[in-house]
C-alpha cells in the first residue's frame, strides 16, 4: 500500500462528458503529480501541484485541468471527452527533495 | 528536453539474473529512479541513486554513472512474479520526474 488514495478506480462514461478523479496524498507529502498511461503507452506527465500551488505542466490537454486544495487532496477535471481519452490515469505523491515519488492504483478511464 | 532510453523488452530464464540499462543525456539529471510495473498496476518505486555506484536492496541492485549517463537495473534469482515493465526516470531538484517508455521484461521457466 503506497499510502496514496484514488477514487474511483473505474470510471466509464461517454463521449463529450465531463468527469472527475480524485486523489489523496501520502501523509506529510506536498507534491501531487498527475500522470496518462494510455493502453501499452508510458506514463505522461500531465501536472503537478505543490502546497496548493500548480508547480509544474507537461502534456496536459486544455479541456483538462486541476487543482490542490488546503488539506492537499487533488482533483483532475477532464471535459469533452474523446474517445482517445480513454486510459489510466495515476496520481503519485512525494515529500521535499530527491525524494522517490508514489502511486495511487489509478483510476481507469474508459469512453464509449 | 531530456531523453531516456531503455530497451523495449527483454526475456530471461527463471532464477538468472538479468541486467536492464537505461541511458540519457548528461545533462540536467541529478539522479535516476527505478520502478516496477505490472500490467494495468501502478508503479512501485524499487531504488534509486544519486551518487555514482551501486546501491544493492535484495534482489534488486542499480547502478549509476552521471558522468556516462548510463544507469542499469540488475535482477538476481529471477522469479515469474519479475516479468513486468521497469520504468527508468530521472529527477532534478524539484522539478517532475522524466519516466522513460519502460522495459518490458518477459520470465520463463
Amino acid at each position: 500500500d503506497s499510502g496514496v488514495t484514488q477514487t474511483p478506480k473505474h470510471l466509464i462514461t461517454a463521449t463529450g462528458q465531463r468527469v472527475t478523479l480524485r486523489c489523496s496524498p501520502r501523509s506529510g507529502d506536498l507534491s501531487v503529480y498527475w500522470y496518462q498511461q494510455s493502453l501499452d503507452q508510458g506514463l505522461q506527465f500531465l501536472i503537478q501541484y505543490y502546497n496548493g500551488e500548480e508547480r509544474a505542466k507537461g502534456n496536459i490537454l486544455e479541456r483538462f485541468s486541476a487543482q490542490q486544495f488546503p488539506d492537499l487532496h487533488s482533483e483532475l477535471n477532464l471535459s469533452s471527452l474523446e474517445l482517445g481519452d480513454s486510459a489510466l490515469y495515476f496520481c503519485a505523491s512525494s515529500g521535499q527533495g530527491n525524494q522517490p515519488q508514489h502511486f495511487g492504483d489509478g483510476t481507469r478511464l474508459s469512453i464509449l | 528536453g531530456q531523453n531516456i532510453d531503455q530497451p523495449t523488452e527483454m526475456t530471461a530464464t527463471e532464477g538468472a539474473i538479468v541486467q536492464i540499462n537505461c541511458t540519457y543525456q548528461t545533462s540536467g539529471f541529478n539522479g535516476l529512479f527505478w520502478y516496477q510495473q505490472h500490467a494495468g498496476e501502478a508503479p512501485t518505486f524499487l531504488s534509486y541513486n544519486v551518487l555514482d555506484g551501486l546501491e544493492e536492496k535484495g534482489r534488486f541492485s542499480s547502478f549509476l554513472s552521471r558522468s556516462k549517463g548510463y544507469s542499469y537495473l540488475l535482477l538476481k534469482e529471477l522469479q515469474m512474479k519479475d516479468s513486468a515493465s521497469y520504468l527508468c526516470a530521472g529527477f532534478s531538484g524539484n522539478t517532475p520526474l522524466v519516466f522513460g517508455k519502460g522495459t518490458r521484461l518477459s520470465v520463463i521457466a
